[in-house]
């Protein structure tokens, strides 16, 4: 069965510090992994996503994340935090098959991000 | 256009009472989703259509039913709902079932079962 875990409830780090959020995956098969952001209250946005090729995805603002298939990682990444990232965090993978088509979320992450 | 429209973004219905969410978008993607979300939990599939037609179904109650009426709507059909059907119902949708694709999310509509 495929599934992802993020370690972290809860990430914070200081504005202008680099930021990770973790996650791990587990699969059979190729892995289609993906990166999504939750503000309050609203839904999720797509940041980025991994299929095949170049280790090192690059989203949408600012972010990027780095697939480790030694380590089954997939953690996200930015240089240089904002206080406007402050948010919820999903990594996901894709289960796509015969009977099935859904993306299975990682428990979340809370990002907080300090002036 | 890259926006699923989900309505309303509120509301509160009582257990006796029948409501329908709406989602809509005009990507012409050719699969929608359900979601639904707990505070402070992932979001959990409810059903999947693609083509117009339901593929899955997460052995969800019947109380919740879905209706696909063309390739750009979406509606959840809510009866006899229960207190504990609260949480934020999100509409998703995706080019195809064509797994390195992604999908795209409403705003979701906060639903309170009183």
């Amino acid at each position: 069965a495929q599934s992802v875990a993020q370690p972290e409830d809860q990430v914070n780090v200081a504005e202008g510090n680099p930021l990770t959020v973790k996650c791990t995956y587990s699969v059979s098969g190729n892995p289609y992994l993906f990166w999504y952001v939750q503000y309050p209250n609203r839904g999720l946005q797509f940041l980025l996503k991994y299929i095949t090729g170049d280790n090192l995805v690059k989203g949408s603002y600012g972010f990027e994340a780095e697939f480790n298939k030694s380590q089954t990682s997939f953690h996200l990444k930015k240089p240089s935090a904002l206080v406007s990232d402050s948010a919820l965090y999903f990594c996901a993978v894709r289960d796509s098959g015969l009977y099935t088509d859904k993306l299975i979320f990682g428990t979340g992450t809370r990002l907080q991000v300090f002036p | 256009d890259t926006e699923v429209t989900q309505t309303p973004k509120h509301l509160v219905m009582g257990m006796t009472n029948k409501k329908s969410l709406k989602c809509e978008q005009h990507m012409g993607h050719r699969a929608m989703y359900w979601y639904k979300q707990k505070a402070k939990k992932p979001p959990e599939l409810m059903f999947v259509y693609s083509y117009e037609k339901l593929s899955i179904n997460e052995s969800v109650p019947s109380r919740f039913s879905p209706e696909c009426p063309n390739s750009s709507l979406l509606n959840l059909h809510l009866h006899a709902l229960q207190p504990e059907d609260s949480a934020l119902y999100l509409c998703a949708s995706s080019p195809g079932e064509e797994p390195n694709t992604e999908a795209f999310f409403g705003q979701g509509t906060r639903l309170t079962v009183v």
